[in-house]
């Protein structure tokens, strides 16, 4: 069954240090990939999304992301992170082809926790 | 406006009680789900409709059972609560079933006590 692992699972930085969170998939065929956050006792909003072409990916607030197929990783970048970036990441992957077509399948999120 | 909306925020009920979470969506969209939260914050997918025909039903139990009237609609009705269904459920919808990303509800804390 396809599977989405979060490495990272509490980050702690400081405000303007550099982010990355990885992300990595199992499934060898064709997916669509997403970031979402979740703020302080918000819902889920999608920070950024890969459907296909450029591997390199831009979203909301900073965030990019990477594909990196022969790795099955999509990592979460920022430059600089800010105290309002505290929140809970989470990668998902959808994967065509497979039995879980159609579903989100969600990694198990990273606490991001930024000090000012 | 909000896109995806569901009633309640909150739900603290004891423990044998029947339930009903209520989800609208004005995106027009064709594809609605039920996703649960639990308190490792790990997101599941629990049922997916799409114009109001249901099709994903992952392992749940039966005394979960979705309702859809219309595509812009999707509730969950859970009988007999358990100590265990305590969680955060979240209401989602996107443009149709496939790959493409979803818009998510506020959540629904949900309490069995």
């Amino acid at each position: 069954a396809q599977s989405v692992s979060q490495h990272n699972h509490h980050v702690i930085l400081s405000e303007a240090a550099s982010l990355e969170l990885g992300c990595n998939y199992s499934y060898g065929g064709t997916v669509n990939l997403f970031w979402y956050v979740q703020y302080p006792g918000q819902h889920l909003q999608l920070l950024l999304k890969y459907f296909s072409g450029d591997p390199l990916v831009k979203g909301i607030k900073g965030f990019e992301a990477e594909f990196i197929k022969s790795k099955f990783s999509f990592n979460l970048r920022k430059p600089s992170v800010q105290w309002s970036d505290t929140a809970e990441y989470f990668c998902a992957v959808n994967a065509y082809g497979s039995s879980n077509t159609g579903k989100l399948i969600f990694g198990q999120g990273t606490t991001l926790q930024v000090k000012p | 406006d909000t896109a995806v909306s569901q009633t309640p925020k909150y739900l603290v009920t004891q423990m044998g009680n029947d339930k009903s979470i209520k989800c609208e969506q004005n995106l027009g969209h064709d594809t609605m789900y039920w996703y649960k939260q639990d308190s490792k914050k790990f997101l599941k997918i629990m049922f997916s409709y799409n114009n109001k025909e249901l099709i994903i039903n992952e392992t749940v139990p039966n005394r979960f059972s979705p309702k859809s009237p219309d595509k812009a609609h999707l509730n969950l009705h859970i009988n007999s609560l358990e100590l265990g269904d305590s969680a955060v459920y979240f209401c989602a919808s996107s443009p149709y079933t496939g790959g493409t990303e979803a818009f998510f509800g506020q959540g629904t804390r949900l309490t069995v006590v």
